[in-house]
C-alpha cells in the first residue's frame, strides 16, 4: 500500500515568512495529492491539491509542487499570517480508492 | 444545511463495552471513511465505503466493525477486542471515489476508555 512521510513534525516561523512542508510518497500509482488544514479543536479541511498531470499548482498565499519522478510534493505558504497556524496533512491516493495521510505538521506563525 | 454530522461529540467507555459511533450525512455522496486521529500519527483509515452494502477495511480495522445500510448513514462499532480504542474519531464523505475529489468530514467524536 501506499506510505507517505511528512516533514517536518513542527515549524515556527516569522509573521511575513514562507513555510514549506514536505512528503514523499511510495506508490508510483498514486495520482492525487490533497493538502488539509486542521485548526485546533476543527475539523481538517482541504486547501488545496494537485494531480499527477500537473507540476505545480497555486491558490492566492498557497502553492503546491510535485515532482513524480522523485515521489515527492509540497506545500508552500508565503506571506505567513497568525491564521495560518494550524496542523496541515499531506495525503496521496496510491493505486486504490482511499487517502493515506502524513503524521502532520504543526505550523506556528508568530507575531 | 448540508454537511456531515457526527455523534456523540464526547464518549466514555468502560473496559469490555461496545461502544457504536454515529456519521450521518445528507450531501448525496456514495464514499464514506472512518479516520482514527492520535497525536503524532495524522488520520489512519479503518474503514470505508464505496457504496451502500459495500465496504472495505482500511489500514486499521481490526477490532472494529462497521455497517452501511443507507446511503446517509455508516455507523462505526468500536468492539471490546480493540486494544488502544481511546482516540479520536473523524467520519468523512466524498462524492465519488477518493481520485476524483476531496474529503469533508465532520466534527469528530473523542472516545475515552476508563
Amino acid at each position: 500500500g501506499e506510505n507517505v512521510e511528512q516533514h517536518p513534525s513542527t515549524l515556527s516561523v516569522q509573521e511575513g515568512d514562507s513555510a514549506v512542508i514536505k512528503c514523499t510518497y511510495s506508490d508510483s500509482a498514486s495520482n492525487y495529492f490533497p493538502w488539509y488544514k486542521q485548526e485546533l479543536g476543527k475539523r481538517p479541511q482541504l486547501i488545496i491539491d494537485i494531480r499527477s498531470n500537473v507540476g505545480e499548482k497555486k491558490d492566492q498565499r498557497i502553492a503546491v509542487t510535485l515532482n513524480k519522478t522523485a515521489k515527492h510534493f509540497s506545500l508552500h505558504i508565503t506571506e505567513t499570517q497568525p491564521e495560518d497556524s494550524a496542523v496541515y496533512f499531506c495525503a496521496g491516493t496510491g493505486g486504490g480508492n482511499k487517502l493515506t495521510f502524513g503524521t502532520g505538521t504543526q505550523l506556528k506563525v508568530e507575531l | 444545511d448540508g454537511g456531515i454530522t457526527q455523534s456523540p461529540k464526547y464518549l466514555f467507555r468502560k473496559e469490555g463495552q461496545n461502544v457504536t459511533l454515529s456519521c450521518e450525512q445528507n450531501l448525496n455522496h456514495d464514499a464514506m471513511y472512518w479516520y482514527r486521529q492520535d497525536p503524532g500519527q495524522g488520520l489512519r483509515l479503518i474503514y470505508y465505503s464505496q457504496i451502500v452494502n459495500d465496504f472495505q477495511k482500511g489500514d486499521i480495522a481490526e477490532g472494529y466493525s462497521v455497517s452501511r445500510e443507507k446511503k446517509e448513514s455508516f455507523p462505526l462499532t468500536v468492539t471490546s477486542a480493540q486494544k488502544n480504542p481511546t482516540a479520536f474519531y473523524l467520519c468523512a464523505s466524498s462524492p465519488q471515489g477518493l481520485n476524483t475529489g476531496e474529503l469533508f468530514f465532520g466534527e469528530g467524536s473523542r472516545l475515552t476508555v476508563l
